[in-house]
């Protein structure tokens, strides 16, 4: 899985749209952008994927380069409950059979009330 | 609808003795995943079984921890002997084919002492 760059933590105003970075440069063209958050004390959580377009549901959106070199998390009105650490995690999508996640160091993101 | 189950959620034993982490998967999930955290390496995937079958089994620490999942709904995490440095928490996570979301469990602390 190809490797990805997340800046350490970042802080957002609550009630404003947190905007979350991930650089991918070494991305494969069968390589889906994925995004896990872990708030204190729970087991991480998925919150959206994407291959090439953007993607959008009920927890955010996703936004990807269109040489899918970078991609950006966006919560559009950020509560204190978001703060949590947030995974940009690059994989093949595995079809007929799972397999597991590789997770980096993320973001640390704060929601500052 | 219950979410993935672990037991015991907190777990303190001393150096040597046998610590058995368990796990049942969402109902209907063919795909179950256990993972440790520590601090000093993050979240890192120990093994993962698909339709019951271990299929990579390559981030288990070494010998003295071993994973079995005799049905559908139940799995098991063992360490024997437990050391110190297995002290973390450790998730399970389950899936099903074809479903990209992994759903993680709440977690194990385990201490050693």
């Amino acid at each position: 899985d190809a490797k990805t760059t997340q800046p350490t933590s970042m802080d957002c105003a609550e009630g404003r749209a947190a905007n979350l970075p991930c650089n991918h440069s070494t991305i494969s063209g069968n390589e889906y952008v994925y995004w896990y958050r872990q708030i204190h004390s729970q087991g991480p959580q998925y919150i959206i994927h994407g291959l090439k377009n953007n993607e959008t549901n009920e927890m955010a959106s996703l936004i990807i380069t269109e040489d899918r070199k970078s991609s950006t998390l966006i919560l559009p009105h950020a509560t204190l409950r978001d703060t949590a650490v947030y995974y940009c995690i690059v994989r093949v999508y595995s079809g007929g059979g799972a397999d597991g996640l590789t997770f980096g160091k993320g973001t640390h993101l704060i929601i500052q009330p | 609808d219950a979410g993935v189950i672990q037991s015991p959620r907190h777990e303190v034993t001393e150096m040597g003795q046998e610590v058995t982490l368990r796990c049942k998967p969402i109902s209907g999930h063919n795909s179950l995943f256990w993972y440790r955290q520590t601090m000093m390496r993050g979240l890192e995937l120990l093994i993962y079984f698909n339709n019951n079958v271990p299929i990579d089994d390559s981030g288990m620490p070494e010998d003295r921890f071993s994973a079995k999942m005799p049905n559908a709904s139940f799995s098991t995490l063992k360490i024997q002997p437990s050391e110190p440095r297995d002290s973390a928490v450790y998730f399970c996570a389950s899936t099903r084919t074809g479903k990209e979301t992994q759903y993680f469990g709440p977690g194990t602390r385990l201490l050693v002492l």
